[in-house]
């Protein structure tokens, strides 16, 4: 049973514009709802994470945006570059096991 | 340099043999996980270890075994039972302490053929 629903599953933006991937979730028990980036053939890392008790948290150009009447978060990546094309997963967790991934956004950013 | 490092990278076996991806960590993180990737279905969870000579089942641990002798070791036997093994295999650990950050560091994964 998939927890965490995402998408698009790919995504081509060009150099510069705004890339935003969505995900929404069931379990109203997660609590902590964090995004990670994984480049090919690495490992993911985690690039970003909120708490429900926030509406929008942003570092740099990662923005998360979370609304948890509507049980849906989302990554928005302002004046998105090249180096920033990756797969993106999102994630659900009330405890590190627990941890409930999304399918993966395939973003690629054109010069 | 701390982190997560897994081998073998690429890993290729016939049908009916087991193999062993070795997973060491030099965080001094307590807890592991081994996660299954597949494409368009995100990571799975297949067994995860808090504490030296304890694990637990994730979602997807039918075909899989794990051992956790030191803290630092986490090795994955995928075994001829596993009956669609083909896969990308990512290793991670996490601090204790810090349990519901989220936060999961990842090794660079191994990833397995069936032939």
């Amino acid at each position: 049973q998939q927890q965490v629903k995402q998408s698009p599953q790919s995504l081509i933006v060009q150099k510069g514009g705004i890339s935003i991937i969505n995900c929404a979730y069931e379990n109203t028990a997660f609590d902590y709802f964090p995004w990670y980036q994984q480049f090919p053939g690495k490992g993911p890392a985690l690039l970003i994470a909120i708490r429900p008790d926030v509406s929008e948290k942003k570092e740099g150009r990662f923005t998360i945006s979370f609304n948890k009447s509507a049980k849906q978060f989302s990554l928005h990546i302002m004046d998105s570059q090249p180096g920033d094309s990756a797969t993106y997963f999102c994630a659900a967790s009330r405890n590190n096991n627990d941890m409930r991934f999304g399918a993966g956004t395939r973003l690629t950013v054109k010069p | 340099d701390g982190g997560i490092t897994q081998s073998p990278k690429y890993l290729f076996r016939k049908e009916g043999q087991n193999v062993t991806l070795s997973c060491e960590q030099n965080l001094n993180h307590d807890a592991m996980y081994w996660y299954r990737q597949d494409p368009g279905q995100g990571l799975r969870l297949i067994y995860y270890s808090q504490i030296v000579n304890d694990f637990q089942k994730g979602d997807i641990a039918e075909g899989y075994s794990v051992s956790r002798e030191k803290k630092e070791s986490f090795p994955l036997t995928v075994t001829s039972a596993q009956k669609n093994p083909t896969a990308f295999y990512l290793c991670a650990s996490s601090n204790l302490a810090e349990m519901n950050t989220g936060e999961l560091f990842f090794g660079e994964g191994s990833r397995l053929t069936v032939l």
